[in-house]
């Protein structure tokens, strides 16, 4: 099993700009999320998804955009991109409610807006 | 609203002795605590989860004890060594529910020196 993969590394994007961050998980996990991650601030949830067709926001979701067409891959868009989105993209998975809560992280991506 | 504070940002200790983390929560009474790993430029990993019926829990050198009168948990790690250098990062099931959004401290950046 590959796990959790997160496409790209690093990305530079410029004010205003849209991307989309992928992620996919071969465990045939239902239970799928975007968390950031900034100096100080600790991981926050941004979007997740409990099962295909079905998302929901987190703590901090404005600016983003999720979907999720099948089990295995959940991507997050920025829409306009904007500074203060500068920082580290983890996305995760789990299986929910099945007595192992273990959330499984991705490599994370690495964004700077300009 | 839910808050999870790891006390210490930074903890320095010599090799061999037992480091000792802390983890306290208010507004609320999770059914889980999760302890995770993180090395610089990697995402999260898993080490322990704790179940509010239980007490203590141990792995190896770890060992996380789960207090919900006092609303804390301890992360021990014994004998320690260079390479349990890391940020470690605390995690409580934020809904208690089966979706299980995660909300997690900002951690603690251990240092063991040799």
């Amino acid at each position: 099993n590959a796990g959790v993969t997160q496409t790209p590394k690093f990305q530079v994007l410029k004010t205003g700009q849209s991307m989309t961050l992928q992620c996919a998980q071969d465990m045939n996990h239902e239970y799928m999320s975007w968390y950031r991650q900034d100096p100080g601030m600790g991981l926050r949830l941004i979007h997740y998804s409990v099962g295909a067709g079905i998302t929901d926001q987190g703590e901090v979701p404005n600016g983003y955009n999720v979907s999720r067409s099948t089990t295995e891959d959940f991507p997050l868009r920025l829409l306009s991109a904007a500074p203060s989105q500068t920082s580290v993209y983890f996305c995760a998975s789990r299986v929910p409610g099945q007595g192992s809560d273990t959330q499984y992280f991705g490599p994370g991506t690495r964004l700077t807006v300009l | 609203s839910q808050k999870i504070e790891q006390n210490s940002e930074a903890l320095n200790i010599q090799e061999g002795k037992t480091a000792t983390l802390t983890c306290n929560y208010t507004n609320y009474s999770p059914a889980y605590l999760q302890w995770y790993r993180q090395d610089p430029g990697r995402g999260p990993v898993f080490l322990l989860l704790i179940r509010e019926n239980e007490k203590e829990k141990r792995k190896e050198r770890l060992k996380v004890t789960f207090d919900t009168t006092l609303k804390q948990s301890l992360f021990h790690i014994t004998a320690s060594q260079p390479a349990d250098s890391a940020t470690y990062l605390c995690a409580l099931d934020g809904t208690g529910g089966s979706q299980g959004n995660l909300i997690f401290g900002k951690g603690t950046k251990l240092s063991v020196k040799p």
